[in-house]
């Protein structure tokens, strides 16, 4: 596809509940990066893989949360036993490395809000 | 964690006049880069200040970049009302981590 592509867009579970966000980045992009965004607030790091390991996984909240590339494109975060304060908007993004030169610009998706209840 | 932070958080003006934020970070940067947001959505690049630059300019936005104090700051000139949205700056750093401060939601009245 021509951007990186988010879905669910919209995701409402029970507390307690398992979720899985996806994340399609861009076709050659190497890296890619998980966000969260809060209302009013800039994007929280969470993690991001070079390839298909993860790089730095040190924004992970707690061991609830995990993602996983497993051929170096598609992510998915998973989200067990789901806390009312896991609400936000889930934000992906992915940039092309080149080489040495990591001057790239992020490619967002248009995230997905979590909601739980 | 954020890495920066922007100032003002929040900042109203009228069409035609100029618009300037601010970004504070603490570690060593390979680059710093600026983002635009709408309605809390994805976000968009705007433009990116490598390192070892002082300025930048493209359009209405001017970056510049102080290593010493760790700062950078984005101009918009003669902004307009579609310039309304949050901006956010970003460091990129030796591991390539990407963090973004808590951004400054601009207004541009008509």
């Amino acid at each position: 596809g021509a951007g990186v592509s988010q879905t669910p867009s919209n995701k409402v579970t029970e507390k307690g509940k398992y979720v899985e966000l996806r994340c399609d980045p861009i076709s050659g992009h190497t890296a890619l990066y998980w966000y969260r965004q809060s209302l009013g607030q800039g994007p929280e790091f969470l993690i991001y893989f070079q390839g298909t390991g993860a790089a730095d996984d040190s924004g992970l909240p707690n061991d609830r949360f995990f993602a996983v590339r497993p051929e170096g494109s598609v992510s998915t975060l998973k989200i067990q036993r789901t806390e009312r304060g896991d609400s936000a908007v889930y934000l992906c993004a992915s940039r092309l490395m080149q080489g040495d030169m990591m001057d790239s610009p992020l490619h967002f998706g248009n995230g997905t809000r979590l909601t739980v209840t | 964690s954020q890495q920066g932070e922007e100032d003002p958080q929040a900042l109203s003006i009228q069409e035609g006049e100029n618009a300037t934020m601010n970004c504070s970070y603490k570690t060593s940067i390979n680059n710093l880069q600026w983002y635009r947001q709408n309605s809390g959505r994805g976000l968009v690049h705007l433009i990116l200040i490598r390192s070892n630059e002082r300025e930048k300019h493209s359009g209405r936005l001017r970056v510049t970049l102080d290593t010493s104090k760790k700062s950078s700051s984005l101009l918009i000139t003669a902004s307009r009302a579609a310039d309304t949205a949050s901006y956010f700056c970003a460091t990129d750093d030796r591991n390539n981590d990407m963090r973004f401060g808590a951004g400054t939601r601009l207004t541009v009245k008509p």
